[in-house]
């Protein structure tokens, strides 16, 4: 059973063009995360998302924006697709305790979004 | 401002001993992960510390130490599996991660 999924694996678009990428958890968290991670491999994280709040990324442009029709999905939509958004994408959930304890984040697999 | 540290890549031989380092700063304290991803490949939670001292999971334990703002990972009885990219991440005080650029580790047969 995959615990979070992401569709599509792949994405290769024009740009300018307006995409969506589809991200579902079946793990029961509270808090689901978008990540961008760039050729250098660093992992940024884009925004997290319960069903209290939403913690957007000052520097994320407001191209993208997260959408979560319920708990256990959240899905990123891309306006306006810039070659510098070209890099692999990943969803996260974790259980979202505020506490002292261990948060594990588990990942999707991850969409690689190439613009051209 | 916040920042993690890390080596960029790090070159070991099968069988034997690696520690990657990982110094941290950020704004609070809530605990401090590290994953390995695979090339290609979603990040894999490995351990996570809070507390000073030394956890040890199979051939791999993790080191902490709050007062220095230092961890490491050290990994035993390498194989070649063991290939892959160790991302360090610190938990600041909103519980949001922090994370590091990541070590690639390089096992030499």
């Amino acid at each position: 059973d995959t615990a979070v999924s992401q569709t599509p694996k792949y994405l290769v678009t024009q740009m300018g063009n307006d995409k969506s990428i589809k991200c579902e958890q079946n793990l029961g968290h509270d808090t689901m995360y978008w990540y961008k991670q760039d050729s250098k491999k660093f992992l940024k994280i884009m925004f997290s998302y319960n069903n209290k709040e939403l913690i957007i990324n000052e520097t994320v442009p407001n191209r993208f924006s997260p959408k979560s029709p319920d708990k256990a999905h959240l899905n990123l939509h891309i306006n306006s697709l810039e070659l510098g958004d070209s890099a692999v994408y990943f969803c996260a959930s974790s259980q979202g305790v505020e506490e002292l304890s261990t948060d594990t984040q588990y990942f999707g697999p991850g969409t690689r979004l190439t613009v051209l | 401002g916040q920042n993690i540290d890390q080596p960029t890549e790090m070159t070991a031989t099968e069988g034997a001993i690696v520690q990657i380092n990982c110094t941290y700063q950020t704004s609070g304290f809530n605990g401090l992960f590290w994953y390995q991803q695979h090339a290609g490949e979603a990040p894999t939670f490995l351990s996570y510390n809070v507390l000073d001292g030394l956890e040890e999971k199979g051939r791999f334990s993790s080191f902490l130490s709050r007062s220095k703002g230092y961890s490491y990972l050290l990994l035993k009885e390498l194989q070649m599996k063991d290939s892959a990219s160790y991302l360090c991440a610190a938990m600041d005080s909103n519980y949001q991660l922090i994370w590091g650029a990541g070590t690639k580790l390089i096992i030499k047969p």
